[in-house]
């Protein structure tokens, strides 16, 4: 089955740095890769995803990257703000695949 | 409004005694699923269900059962509820596999 590993696993940025949290996954049939964002106490909610025929995707200072060869994609913040501060997962699974497998997140701590 | 709700929200049992949470969504979605969330691993799907009466297990299913009667209802249930079974659940639905998966507001379990 599919594994995701997800790093780092906490991260503590800048507010107006950057922050880039990686993945990589095991099934190379994978091809649809979102990203789930959860505040504290709160449910996972999507902020991007991206499908196997695309490279990057950009939504506002959020974009996410795939690397379909090495297998890994990597979402990227810019211009971080206090809002930014949650934990982050990422997923994999084949569209039309009933499993969704997730890495076991990052707590990103924005520093104002 | 769009949404899918877990009932109860916290819940404290013993050992032992059975229990259901429900999971309700009004959105239409063929696709639900049951997840427990851990500190350090992540989001782990327990079970899945493609549409009615048609299940099949997560990766940590051991313990758990579901049914799917109703498209809209998909309840957990814990026959013998055991202290490893301590965790947050949530629940999610999405039109496909493969597709965005919206989350319950998850129901914190303790069981002594």
């Amino acid at each position: 089955g599919e594994n995701v590993e997800q790093h780092p696993s906490t991260l503590s940025v800048q507010e107006g740095d950057s922050a880039v949290i990686k993945c990589t996954y095991s099934d190379s049939a994978s091809n649809y890769f979102p990203w789930y964002k959860q505040e504290l106490g709160k449910r996972p909610q999507l902020i991007i995803d991206i499908r196997s025929n695309v490279g990057e995707k950009k939504d506002q200072r959020i974009a996410v990257t795939l690397n379909k060869t090495a297998k890994h994609f990597s979402l990227h913040i810019t211009e971080t703000q206090p809002e930014d501060s949650a934990v982050y997962f990422c997923a994999a699974t084949r569209s039309g695949n009933e499993k969704l497998t997730f890495g076991t997140g990052t707590r990103l701590t924005i520093i104002p | 409004e769009a949404q899918v709700t877990q009932n109860p929200r916290y819940l404290i049992t013993v050992t032992g005694k059975k229990l259901t949470v429900t999971c309700s969504q009004n959105m239409n979605h063929e696709y639900m699923s049951w997840y427990r969330q851990d500190p350090g691993l992540g989001l782990r799907q327990i079970y899945y269900s493609m549409n009615v009466e048609v299940t099949d297990k997560g990766d940590v299913p051991e313990g758990y059962k579901v049914s799917r009667k109703e498209k809209r209802n998909f309840p957990l249930i814990l026959e013998s509820p055991s202290p490893n079974q301590t965790s947050l659940y949530f629940c999610a639905s999405s039109g496909t596999g493969g597709d965005t998966q919206y989350f319950g507001p998850g129901t914190r379990l303790t069981v002594l």
